[in-house]
């Protein structure tokens, strides 16, 4: 069955520091997201995506924050001035066409900011 | 605002006993509602989701939920729960192309 998959599966930074999650959704997926948890929290949105566009963001979807399809197949979330408080789980998610497809997720990424 | 609640953080139940975990909603639109489930290590997979007709949604392993409009909720049951089933449960709900998740309950189960 095909899978989201992201890597790293953990990633650990200097505040300041500019980090870039890569997602790569499932192939024939056209729209992508991406959400955060930090330890403890709920399950956040952060940011959608369509036809190479962002379709809808958050609050938290700052301008520290930056996503790109920079080819075909991968997703990549950019935060360019890492603050200690962006230390969470970060997961990718795509689906299909409609609404009513399901949003697959990945395993997620665990960003550590020290 | 749109807003998802779950009421039971954590739960600890026995194999074979029943369960039911709450979870309430508030949002304008026409509601699309969800449950996905976070084995430990593994990632959100989808148990089951409602987007309109019959209320009572059937999911994988033997989970159901049913949709009560009038009391904005969408809970999950499963009649006799394994040890396998423990895991992260999170209820969201497509807002209405986002999902809004709920703090999620952990499922503790002991053989």
């Amino acid at each position: 069955e095909p899978e989201v998959t992201q890597t790293p599966s953990h990633q650990v930074t200097q505040m300041g520091q500019e980090v870039i999650l890569r997602c790569v959704p499932i192939s024939n997926h056209l729209y992508f997201y991406w959400y955060r948890q930090i330890l403890g929290q709920k399950v956040e949105f952060l940011v959608s995506f369509y036809n190479n566009e962002i379709s809808e963001k958050s609050e938290i979807f700052d301008d520290q924050f930056s996503v790109e399809r920079p080819d075909g197949s991968n997703f990549t979330l950019k935060i360019r001035s890492t603050k200690l408080e962006d230390s969470a789980m970060y997961f990718c998610a795509s689906r299909e066409r409609e609404i009513r497809d399901t949003q697959y997720f990945g395993p997620g990424t665990r960003l550590t900011v020290l | 605002a749109q807003s998802v609640s779950q009421h039971n953080h954590h739960v600890i139940l026995s194999e074979a006993a029943s369960l039911e975990l709450g979870c309430n909603y508030s949002y304008g639109g026409t509601v699309n509602l969800f449950w996905y489930v976070q084995y430990p290590g593994q990632h959100l997979q989808l148990l089951l989701k409602y987007f309109s007709g019959d209320p009572l949604v059937k999911g994988i392993k033997g989970f159901e939920a049913e949709f009560i409009k009038s009391k904005f909720s969408f809970n999950l049951r499963k009649p006799s729960v394994q040890w396998s089933d423990t895991a992260e449960y999170f209820c969201a709900v497509n807002a209405p192309d986002k999902l809004i998740f709920g703090t999620g309950t952990r499922l503790q189960v002991f053989p």
